[in-house]
């Protein structure tokens, strides 16, 4: 299995915070992806990266900003936390593009926004 | 745009049944898929893949046949058991690197 940590695991936050999740993956994978799951939803793309320093939006990008400055490390930033961000939040890697190969999910993060 | 729907769950069944699990998926060309499964408390993780049409993916006794005709990519499995129960999604690539999942579709078996 790829290594991919998320921390933290659980955060309660008060609505107008920012708050940062982080991604850590020791594959030296080049793409990494940053999801949240809601019921009914499925999982929706938030942010990812194809490379260091080179990130794109997803299909649900609004109110959140992510940087990569290195290879293994993935951040995801909440600018001011809603309760409609409330949330699982899943990181993955993929060493190349994903037709043919698969993402490695994290854990996952659980985000209260009260 | 890119779509997969997959079955309304949530799916019961006693353990050695049948299952299948439907997915269809909307797109242009002939996009990769795939299933994933999430087990309670974890990350998703890959359970079988199928690149082009025609194609029968397998693993841990799951199949699922890329049907181009059908835009469909079914899964099933012959006999469950109940660590088999999880969420399972459909997902299809969109072109190169990104994913596109369907809603899940959570999966109990019975004893």
């Amino acid at each position: 299995d790829a290594g991919i940590t998320q921390s933290p695991r659980h955060k309660v936050t008060e609505t107008g915070t920012p708050v940062t999740l982080r991604c850590h993956q020791t594959e030296n994978h080049r793409y990494m992806y940053w999801y949240r799951q809601d019921p009914g939803h499925g999982l929706r793309l938030i942010h990812y990266s194809y490379g260091v320093k080179d990130t794109d939006k997803g299909e649900v990008s609004d109110g959140y900003s992510v940087s990569r400055s290195k290879t293994e490390d993935f951040l995801l930033t909440l600018e001011s936390a809603t309760s409609s961000q409330t949330s699982v939040y899943f990181c993955a890697s993929s060493p190349q593009a994903v037709s043919s190969y698969e993402q490695y999910f994290g854990p996952g993060t659980r985000l209260t926004v009260t | 745009g890119n779509s997969v729907t997959q079955m309304e769950g949530p799916v019961t069944l006693s353990e050695e049944a049948f299952l299948t699990i439907n997915c269809t998926y909307t797109a242009t060309g002939y996009p990769s898929l795939f299933w994933y499964v999430q087990y309670p408390g974890e990350g998703l993780q890959l359970l079988l893949k199928a690149t082009k049409a025609d194609d029968k993916g397998s693993n841990k006794g799951f199949e699922a046949t890329y049907r181009k005709e059908t835009t469909s990519f079914h899964l099933e499995k012959g006999s469950v058991q109940v660590s088999d129960s999880a969420v399972y999604f459909c997902a299809l690539a969109q072109g190169a690197q990104k994913l596109v999942f369907g809603q899940g579709t959570r999966l109990t078996i019975n004893p």
